[in-house]
């Protein structure tokens, strides 16, 4: 599986865009990009994948770079409850998903 | 629709013991996993059932063991319990078919005394 790299934490004014970064270099072509995120030790909820197509729905956008290795994350009007640690994963198929250490969001008021 | 249900939601065990916790996966999954997170870290993954098979296994002793039954759901099994072993215990269900995500339960609290 293809790791990921991701800012340990970020700070956004509630709000404001909040855009989280993602870096899977070593992505191979069956690998979709999936976001993830976890509020206070609760079981991590989905939010978006894609594959290479940039991605939208009512929670959030993914922005994928043409070659694949990067991916952005961006939740367009973040609110105090979008604090969260947020992961970036790859993953073929039906395969184990393999966290990293994620990105911790503050949203600040 | 209900989604992945996972119990019990807390547990408190002493170190020696085993402990069960069970899992249901979102209706018309086939495929269930397992993950252990400590506090303050990422989910760590254990292993994977598809068709009442062991699929993947991560970096886990083999105390920790699990079953797939015909109707998708699933149990988790840890034997010989120690002081390490108390984390947050997520189960996860998908499809085995590309392009699908995985939706996760809320978890079971493990404590080992």
């Amino acid at each position: 599986d293809a790791k990921t790299t991701q800012p340990p934490s970020m700070d956004c004014a509630e709000g404001r865009a909040a855009n989280l970064p993602c870096n899977h270099s070593t992505i191979s072509g069956n690998e979709y990009v999936y976001w993830y995120r976890q509020i206070h030790s609760q079981g991590p909820q989905y939010i978006i994948h894609g594959l290479k197509n940039n991605e939208t729905n009512e929670m959030a956008s993914l922005i994928i770079t043409e070659d694949r290795k990067s991916s952005t994350l961006i939740l367009p009007h973040a609110t105090l409850r979008d604090t969260a640690v947020y992961y970036c994963i790859v993953r073929a198929g039906g395969f184990k998903t393999i966290f990293g250490a994620g990105t911790r969001l503050f949203v600040k008021a | 629709d209900a989604g992945v249900t996972q119990s019990p939601t807390h547990l408190i065990k002493t170190r020696g013991q085993q402990v069960t916790l069970r899992c249901s996966p979102k209706s018309g999954h086939d495929t269930v996993s397992w993950y252990q997170q400590a506090l303050g870290q990422g989910p760590q993954f254990i292993f994977q059932y598809y068709e009442e098979e062991e699929r993947q296994r991560g970096n886990f002793p083999d105390r920790f063991s699990g079953h797939q039954f015909p109707n998708y759901s699933s149990e988790l099994n840890v034997n010989a319990l120690l002081l390490g072993d108390s984390a947050l215990y997520l189960c996860a269900s998908t499809l085995v078919t590309p392009n699908t995500e995985a939706f996760f339960g809320q978890g079971t609290r493990l404590t080992v005394v």
